[in-house]
């Protein structure tokens, strides 16, 4: 079974913090993927990476960056953590098939 | 870019009914539409998938359908049962340029017996 895992299921941070969201997959996965979802907004992605040391942003890339040292190994990092950065992350993962595989997902409140 | 909308956004129905739930794209470049199941506390789970090729597939009480001409595609399940109470997203990419899946905004389906 593919495996998705990310560091932390509950975070809470004060504001001006820099977060870091870790997420590890298992199956060899050249693509992976960093979201956050919000009530009545669905999923919007942050950043994806389809390479190791690459990344490409995606439809709401603001206040974020990322990181790809190892292909098994995608970060989401918040620089300088902001109240309206309080959201559920969902890092996902997928080969070049399409199919995507999600992690639990990190609740992460910003005080 | 490529959007995704979804409807509706909430469905209640009775155990053992179907329900519908429908999805439009704007991008005609997009040739993969996955769905996904998401409980109560758990990440997104692939359960279906279709490919611009084909018109309907089906697994057991889970069918979707595509309309490339309309650019539209819906989820059904027949016979509903109480497990099937979530949340359930559409998505759309362009899988052959390699670009990300974009998502409908979510479907509560709530099933009471």
């Amino acid at each position: 079974d593919v495996k998705v895992t990310q560091s932390s299921r509950y975070l809470v941070k004060r504001t001006g913090e820099k977060v870091f969201l870790e997420c590890v997959q298992d199956m060899d996965h050249e693509n992976m993927f960093w979201y956050r979802q919000d009530p009545g907004l669905g999923l919007r992605l942050i950043y994806f990476s389809y390479d190791v040391k690459m990344k490409e942003k995606g439809d709401i890339p603001e206040g974020y960056s990322v990181s790809r040292e190892k292909k098994e190994r995608f970060s989401l990092i918040l620089e300088s953590a902001s109240t309206n950065q309080t959201s559920m992350y969902l890092c996902a993962s997928s080969s070049t098939d399409g199919w995507q595989y999600f992690g639990p997902g990190t609740r992460l409140t910003v005080l | 870019g490529e959007n995704v909308e979804q409807h509706p956004s909430t469905l209640s129905v009775q155990e053992g009914d179907s329900a519908v739930i429908k999805c439009t794209y704007s991008d005609s470049a997009s040739n993969y539409f996955p769905w996904y199941k998401q409980e109560l506390g758990k990440g997104p789970q692939l359960i279906i998938d279709i490919r611009s090729n084909v018109g309907e597939k089906k697994d057991q009480r889970i069918a979707v359908t595509l309309n490339k001409t309309a650019k539209h595609f819906s989820l059904h399940i027949t016979e509903t049962q109480p497990e099937d109470s979530a949340v359930y997203f559409c998505a759309a990419s362009n899988h052959q340029a390699g670009t990300a899946l974009i998502f409908g905004k979510g479907t509560t389906l709530s099933v009471s017996s």
